[in-house]
């Protein structure tokens, strides 16, 4: 049980496009998702929580405008990197929590180059 | 915003052996929770173990015990009779219950099992 996928795995793409990343709850309705980003060999830095329904809390230093997220189910929550830049090339994990629960349930990390 | 601290970048251990990874933390809340995740080489971030700070008994988990001292601020993980799949990056993890209820990581410990 409590299986977060993540999709795509990989991805490359050009400089200036978007990717969009999904993050699912398979086997549960996830009210709150969590974004993070990983730099090789470093820890985990939280990008942004996101509860169903509504906007999307970001760190401080993360720009709204270029990581959007939308949390519009229970089980599906979104990642989409604007005018993508080499310098967002990086692997990027979604997590999941159950309501009323405080363990998070990791994806397997989707990793972007950006061309 | 809380601080977690893992002092030790990396470790080794021989199979079957013990080893004992350090984490403390800084916070100012009383009820809070910890974790330890592990991270092996396929980037998928999987729970070992956690703990309430409101209970006094140390969490196990198999051959996974942890050493909370919540006075001292501190939550290491024992594993016993160390395996070669233990080998990973191995993350110490804490949970506020303000605001958004993230996870706060610290920097992660290499950890290498030697046959």
């Amino acid at each position: 049980g409590a299986v977060v996928s993540q999709h795509p795995s990989w991805v490359i793409c050009k400089s200036g496009t978007s990717v969009k990343i999904e993050c699912r709850s398979l086997d549960f309705q996830a009210t709150t998702m969590f974004w993070y980003r990983q730099f090789p060999k470093q820890s985990l830095m939280l990008m942004a929580t996101s509860n169903e329904g509504s906007k999307a809390t970001y760190e401080q230093g993360v720009e709204k405008d270029k990581f959007l997220i939308n949390h519009a189910s229970l089980t599906l929550s979104t990642l989409t990197v604007t005018s993508a830049h080499p310098e967002d090339s990086s692997f990027y994990i979604c997590s999941a929590r159950i309501a009323g629960t405080d363990t998070q349930y990791f994806g397997p990390g989707t990793r972007l180059t950006v061309l | 915003a809380q601080t977690v601290t893992q002092s030790q970048p990396e470790m080794s251990v021989q199979e079957a052996e013990t080893v004992t990874l350090s984490c403390t933390y800084d916070t100012s809340e009383s009820d809070y929770y910890l974790f330890w995740y592990k991270q092996p080489p396929s980037r998928q971030m999987i729970l070992v173990i956690r703990q309430e700070a409101y209970k006094q008994q140390n969490a196990t988990e198999n051959r996974f015990s942890v050493n909370f001292q919540k006075a001292a601020k501190s939550f290491s993980l024992k594993i016993s009779d160390s395996q070669l799949g233990d080998a990973a990056m191995y993350f110490c993890a804490y949970r506020s219950n303000f605001p958004g209820n993230q996870f706060y990581f610290g920097t992660g410990t290499s950890l290498t099992v030697i046959p």
